[in-house]
């Protein structure tokens, strides 16, 4: 159980198009999933976490109008990178909690999705 | 602001070797202490976890890690590792928000 899915696993786009990256808990309702960005070499940065039905918070230095989240439901989260550069290309991954499992505070990683903007 | 230190970025041990990663957090409250795994190619797993009870936690593949609540420590250990523990570790707190805080992850390279 507690499986988390990402679409894409890659993408490639062209500077100044939008990209969206669904992240999906298959088998959990998750209340709270969490976008983070891990650049080569480095930890994951969390970039923003997801509540189902109200707005997304934000990490400070994230900028909320360029990487748009929506949680429209308690097992899809969606970041949309809008009018993407090359320097957003990364490694993009969600994670979810498990609203009513007995590891509350434990998140299930999606397998993350390449975006490489060209 | 809480955070979290692992202390060796990148570690090369032979197979056999003993494995010790260092990991402090700062945060003086209750915590949720997880590490995890990325082997390479592949998604994040959950190695371990401490909720509360016993400090010292075992974990999946002859893993196990100590928290050491004085020391604001959560170390992990492994008294032989294997050519297939090559992977990125990473030590994680949560202080029973939203938000889990990740340390910078140590790279183990595991000689065969």
């Amino acid at each position: 159980g507690a499986v988390v899915s990402q679409h894409p696993s890659r993408v490639i786009c062209k500077s100044g198009t939008s990209v969206k990256i669904e992240c999906r808990s298959l088998d959990f309702q998750a209340t709270t999933m969490f976008w983070y960005r891990q650049f080569p070499k480095k930890s994951l940065m969390l970039m923003a976490t997801s509540n189902e039905g109200s707005k997304a918070t934000y990490e400070q230095g994230v900028e909320k109008d360029k990487f748009l989240i929506n949680h429209a439901s308690l097992t899809l989260s969606t970041l949309t990178v809008t009018s993407a550069h090359p320097e957003d290309s990364s490694f993009y991954i969600c994670s979810a909690r498990d609203q009513w499992g007995d590891t509350m505070n434990e998140q299930f990683f999606g397998p993350g999705t390449r975006l490489t903007v060209l | 602001a809480q955070s979290v230190s692992q202390h060796n970025h990148h570690v090369i041990l032979s197979e056999a070797a003993s494995l010790e990663l260092g990991c402090n957090y700062s945060y003086g409250g209750t915590v949720n202490l997880f590490w995890y795994v990325q082997y390479p190619g592949q998604h994040l797993q959950l190695l371990l976890k401490y909720f509360s009870g016993d400090p010292l936690v075992k974990g999946i593949k002859g893993f196990e890690a100590e928290f050491i609540k004085s020391k604001f420590s959560f170390n992990l250990r492994k008294p032989s590792v294997q050519w297939s523990d090559t992977a990125e570790y990473f030590c994680a707190v949560n202080t029973g928000g939203f938000k889990t805080i990740f340390g910078a992850g140590t790279r183990l390279f595991v000689k065969a």
